[in-house]
């Protein structure tokens, strides 16, 4: 099993639509990054959350971070087939230098 | 500002060949370095990670080792490459924890 759990695995929504990406784990984490990676490239950081309950928005994207810092989540709102991608979430255990991954939620934005 | 480069970007290799993938830094010192295999389209899997010169973690017990011989170079290798070895290797690296990571372009590995 992984420390970090995304849910779901695959998501296909028509434009417009709106989207969310779970990330949980039972481990407590220091921060949790979100990533989003395109076919044969590195991925790129999206946001990183650091506080219980923090939310950052990034234009249509919405992260939260849950209050025990065990879980975040990513909302599109209206989603665009420029959104069309491999959503990562990545976390920092406390006192830890590890970057561990999450399974990777592959969102499909059809026009 | 600072870059990162991986090479080879592809590489096709016989299963019992040897590997060696190189990353290196710049424009950074004492980074926190890291290597990551990823299957088609999931996520990340930890392999190694450095937090100095000759200061190596291993995540998973497997046919692949790592050295870092210069403060901004990571190496990852095998002695003898097996067919599950093949994969999307890609290198990172971050200032502190729990700051962001910059990947490099990752190599497309396939053991034939």
């Amino acid at each position: 099993t992984q420390l970090l759990e995304q849910s779901p695995q695959f998501l296909s929504i028509q434009e417009g639509e709106n989207l969310t990406v779970y990330c949980n784990s039972s481990s407590v984490f220091s921060s949790l990054q979100w990533y989003r990676q395109e076919p044969g490239e590195g991925p790129v950081l999206l946001v990183t959350v650091v506080t219980g309950g923090e939310v950052k928005k990034l234009k249509r994207l919405t992260f939260q971070f849950g209050d025990a810092r065990k879980d975040s989540s990513l909302h599109i709102t209206a989603a665009q087939p420029g959104d069309t991608g491999l959503y990562l979430c990545a976390g920092f255990k406390a006192a830890g230098n590890k970057l561990t991954f999450g399974g990777g939620t592959r969102v499909l934005v059809k026009p | 500002s600072q870059t990162i480069h991986q090479w080879p970007a592809t590489l096709v290799q016989p299963v019992g060949s040897p590997l060696s993938l190189e990353c290196t830094v710049e424009g950074t010192s004492n980074p926190n370095l890291y290597w990551y295999r990823q299957a088609a389209g999931r996520g990340l899997q930890l392999l190694f990670y450095s937090v100095g010169i000759g200061q190596i973690s291993s995540e998973v017990p497997q046919n692949l080792s790592a050295s870092r011989p210069q403060d901004r170079q990571f190496i990852l290798s095998s002695k003898k490459l097996l067919l599950s070895d093949s994969g999307f290797y890609l290198c990172a690296w971050s200032v502190l924890a729990g700051t962001e990571a910059f990947f490099g372009q990752g190599t497309r590995l396939t053991v034939v």
